[in-house]
């Protein structure tokens, strides 16, 4: 079974700082994804990435996939009170096609 | 469908109770998952459908629980008998076929079971 570790489970700042959320495994993914979740609604993808060491940048958010493949971090540049949230890592891979493995998700509060 | 829909959006029930939770996925897409999510976790797999079939329901957590798909596009999640430890958001999504790339999920059903 993949077990995602996801750091921070919490993150209180203040708009216009910088932060970084970790999500780390011991097993090898095929792609790991990333969303972000508002109360009340579904989690919405942010980004997919699939290849060792890739970056993926979007508007504010950086995104990266450890060289294995077994790691991925979000970067937020600037943050503002519209990127509160709980962001969730999930990866897809392994022996079960089709099911994704969530973490237990950061939840973000960006204070004005 | 633009998106994921789910009904009910809320849905309180009375312990022993039987509930069914609906959703219609977007038009095309033939992978379609259920998961649970407690307050403030990730969502938990369920079980996932590759058209009308069950390719995989290892995260349903006991046989109270049981989902169909008829004909391949909307779906049900059953559950029997519910119990208090059975409340939780139910979110359903969907994708062209398979994970790799992402879905498209609903904004969920909250089971509360009093």
């Amino acid at each position: 079974t993949q077990l995602l570790e996801q750091s921070p489970q919490f993150l209180s700042i203040q708009e216009g700082e910088n932060l970084t959320v970790y999500c780390n495994s011991s097993s090898v993914f095929s792609s790991l994804q990333w969303y972000r979740q508002e109360p009340g609604e579904g989690p919405v993808l942010l980004v997919t990435v699939v290849t060792g060491g890739e970056v993926k940048k979007l508007k504010r958010l950086t995104f990266q996939f450890g060289d294995a493949r077994k790691d991925s971090s979000l970067h937020i540049t600037a943050a503002q009170p519209g990127d509160t949230g709980l962001y969730l890592c999930a990866a897809a891979g392994g022996t079960s096609y089709g099911k994704l493995t969530f973490g237990q998700g950061t939840i973000l509060t960006v204070h004005p | 469908g633009a998106g994921v829909s789910q009904t009910p959006s809320n849905k309180v029930t009375e312990k022993g109770k039987y509930v069914e939770l609906r959703c219609d996925p977007i038009s095309g897409h033939t992978a379609l998952y259920w998961y649970r999510q407690s307050l403030g976790q990730g969502p938990e797999f369920l079980i996932y459908f590759q058209g009308t079939g069950a390719a995989d329901d290892s995260g349903l957590p006991n046989d109270r629980f049981f989902a169909v798909r008829p004909e391949g596009s909307v779906s049900t999640l059953k559950i029997q008998r519910t119990e208090r430890g059975d409340s939780a958001v139910y979110l359903c999504a969907s994708s062209p076929s398979g994970s790799d790339y992402g879905y498209t999920f609903g904004s969920g059903t909250r089971l509360t079971v009093v």
